[in-house]
């Protein structure tokens, strides 16, 4: 089975813009995490999205949003980028059964933020 | 919400000798604990995790043990390689309550030393 993949892999934006990651899950895997990864912060949550619906959303702003489509591929989207927003971004999927919670990372994207 | 706290922060040991990584959490809800394994500049990985209806598990030289009353995790590495060498995460989450995110400690850098 291929794993969770994610483009792109780095990304180089000024502050102000914006930007769209994407991640396809697992085949089979119907529910699909964002997280942001920082040294200073470690892995924080951003969202779930689970049969194209948010299910669970983290405390960040409304800047950043999501959305995940019917063959279960989701993006994230950040506005109005600040410095603070560089990052890398992981998304993770899982089955979402009996046992939903064994998450599978993909390699995630750097976002710099000039 | 959860909040999980890992320590050390940094862990060097000689190769051959064991390493004890601990973590505590917040939430009693909390029923699942994966522990992830990240080497400089890749994703994540899972490389055990444990549910709340057991104290241990092992997996050859790795194991996880979880004490729910004190509310506390530990994962330990025995025989230590030179490629044990990474960042390892402890997190926690409330698993069948249809939230997906894991709230992760902060990461201990494992050095084994040959």
């Amino acid at each position: 089975k291929a794993g969770v993949t994610q483009t792109p892999r780095y990304l180089i934006k000024t502050r102000g813009q914006q930007v769209t990651l994407s991640c396809s899950p697992i085949s089979g895997h119907r529910s699909v995490s964002w997280y942001q990864q920082t040294p200073g912060q470690g892995l924080q949550f951003l969202f779930e999205y689970f049969s194209e619906t948010q299910r669970n959303k983290g405390n960040f702003p409304g800047r950043f949003s999501g959305r995940q489509f019917s063959n279960s591929r989701s993006e994230m989207n950040v506005s109005t980028l600040e410095l603070g927003d560089s990052a890398l971004y992981l998304c993770a999927s899982s089955f979402s059964g009996t046992r939903s919670n064994e998450q599978f990372f993909g390699p995630g994207t750097r976002l710099t933020v000039l | 919400g959860e909040n999980v706290e890992q320590h050390p922060s940094t862990l060097s040991v000689q190769e051959g000798d064991s390493a004890v990584i601990k973590c505590t959490y917040s939430d009693s809800a909390s029923n699942y604990f994966p522990w992830y394994k990240q080497e400089l500049g890749k994703r994540p990985q899972l490389i055990i995790d444990i549910r709340s209806n057991v104290g241990e598990k092992k997996d050859q030289r790795i194991a996880v043990t979880l004490n729910k009353t004190a509310k506390h995790f530990s994962l330990h590495i025995t025989e230590t390689q030179p490629e044990d060498s990474a960042v390892y995460f402890c997190a926690a989450t409330q698993e069948g309550t249809g939230a997906n995110n894991l709230f992760f400690g902060t990461g201990t850098r494992l050095t084994v030393i040959p």
